[in-house]
């Protein structure tokens, strides 16, 4: 089956650094991938979809200037996080959508867990 | 896309037949309805979807209502790996908007 990997899977970094998150389907071309954050005990919201070679749609209350998103290719897309803060803190997911198998389904990373101190 | 409704939490003996209910009442005529589960600090897996068949896959069976306002997720023999939250979402497949919502899910526990 189509297999979606994120790296780091945790990362931790002091407030105000900047944390990149990569996103890469292994054996399919993906042109488009999701940004999804979840914080403790809720649900997943999507931040942002992302499609190869142009700019993201980033989701009403996303800030875009803060969640920095790159989707230079059909099998990867970055999700930087500029100027972290404490409230950053989150689970973060992506998933990648297989453009050859209908209909259109979207595949999930295993997640990377930030924590900002 | 339609709003869906699903219990907060169920219990399940480990062996028996695990059935997750969903409310989708308001789901139009080219919405399907997926599942999709969520094992804790995971990233979401794909079970199952339809539109108006009843499906059955390796994984579980899907019955939709002949109305289609609701669906249950069939999990025959549960197992402890079961434990998740499970996500019922109804879309339309449309290559230009492909979002998927996320309600709160039911979260499933399997007991030994």
């Amino acid at each position: 089956g189509a297999v979606v990997s994120q790296h780091p899977s945790r990362v931790i970094c002091k407030s105000g650094t900047s944390v990149k998150i990569e996103c890469r389907s292994l054996d399919f071309q993906a042109t488009t991938m999701f940004w999804y954050r979840q914080f403790p005990k809720q649900s997943l919201m999507l931040m942002a979809t992302s499609n190869e070679g142009s700019k993201a749609t980033y989701e009403q209350g996303v800030e875009k200037d803060k969640f920095l998103i790159n989707h230079a290719s059909l099998t990867l897309s970055t999700l930087t996080v500029t100027s972290a803060h404490p409230e950053d803190s989150s689970f973060y997911i992506c998933s990648a959508r297989d453009i050859m198998e209908g209909p259109y389904e979207q595949y999930f990373g295993p997640g990377t867990r930030l924590t900002v101190t | 896309d339609a709003k869906t409704t699903q219990p907060p939490s169920m219990d399940c003996a480990e062996g028996r037949a695990a059935n997750l209910p969903c409310n989708h009442s308001t789901i139009s005529g080219n919405e399907y309805v997926y599942w999709y589960r969520q094992i804790h600090s995971q990233g979401p897996q794909y079970i199952i979807h339809g539109l108006k068949n009843n499906e059955t896959n390796e994984m579980a069976s899907l019955i939709i209502t002949e109305d289609r306002k609701s669906s249950t997720l069939i999990l025959p023999h549960a197992t402890l790996r079961d434990t998740a939250v499970y996500y019922c979402i109804v879309r339309v497949i449309n290559f230009g908007n492909e979002k998927l919502t996320f309600g709160t899910g039911t979260r499933l526990t399997i007991i030994p």
